[in-house]
């Protein structure tokens, strides 16, 4: 079944390197969500990418939707301990034989940033 | 607060019993699902509804479990007969408009089985 699949499961960085999170789905996706969730909290939605080849930043984060819109990463540049938490990305996946569509999450990615 | 709120945010129950969860989306969302989340893991979906509507269910979901959104508002997850496996939290989130929008999560209600 679809699957979507993100490496690494962790990362541990020094506050100021920079890192990137990559998600990759067995089939082609309509479209990528990424969410935040911070230790002990719930996800947060960082941002939706629809198009092939989009590319979209927010400050130091950098967006990308691969050509073939199977796979995504999430750059994030000089990171800062505000940064700790886990980032998932969401591919929505119509749901088995229907109209409807479920959001498919991957298993995340937990950075963890040294100060 | 006008984002998903879902009560009681932590649960522990002895195996066999039944446990019942509620989340209040956010008033204007028509659309509301249901995840179960366990350490190490993303948001696994359960269900989902559409206004009052229950359109999808996860296979994965036994008959132990069953969701209402009796007026398009409020949504109910009941669990009856709770296993130990049951144990993780279990996540409400809301959306408005179209079906792949952004979903706004709750803090989730943490359930715990001995």
């Amino acid at each position: 079944g679809q699957q979507v699949m993100q490496i690494p499961q962790y990362q541990h960085v020094q506050e100021g390197e920079d890192f990137t999170t990559y998600c990759n789905s067995s089939t082609t996706l309509s479209n990528i969500q990424w969410y935040k969730q911070r230790p002990g909290g719930h996800p947060v939605f960082l941002i939706q990418l629809v198009k092939s080849g989009e590319v979209k930043k927010q400050k130091r984060l950098t967006f990308q939707f691969g050509e073939a819109k199977k796979n995504s990463s999430l750059h994030i540049t000089a990171t800062q301990t505000t940064d700790v938490g886990t980032y998932f990305c969401a591919g929505w996946v119509r749901y088995s034989g229907g109209s409807n569509y479920k959001l498919t999450f991957g298993k995340g990615t937990l950075l963890t940033v040294n100060p | 607060d006008t984002g998903v709120s879902q009560n009681p945010r932590h649960k522990i129950t002895k195996r066999g019993q039944n446990v019942t969860f509620r989340c209040d989306p956010i008033s204007e969302h028509n659309r509301l699902y249901w995840y179960r989340q366990t350490l190490g893991q993303g948001p696994e979906f359960l269900t989902y509804f559409q206004n009052e509507a229950q359109l999808e269910k996860s296979r994965l979901l036994s008959d132990r479990f069953s969701a209402e959104r009796p007026k398009g508002s409020f949504s109910t997850l009941e669990i009856q007969r709770t296993e130990q496996g049951d144990s993780a939290m279990y996540l409400c989130a809301s959306s408005f408009g179209a079906s792949t929008y952004e979903q706004y999560f709750g803090p989730g209600t943490r359930l715990t089985v001995t």
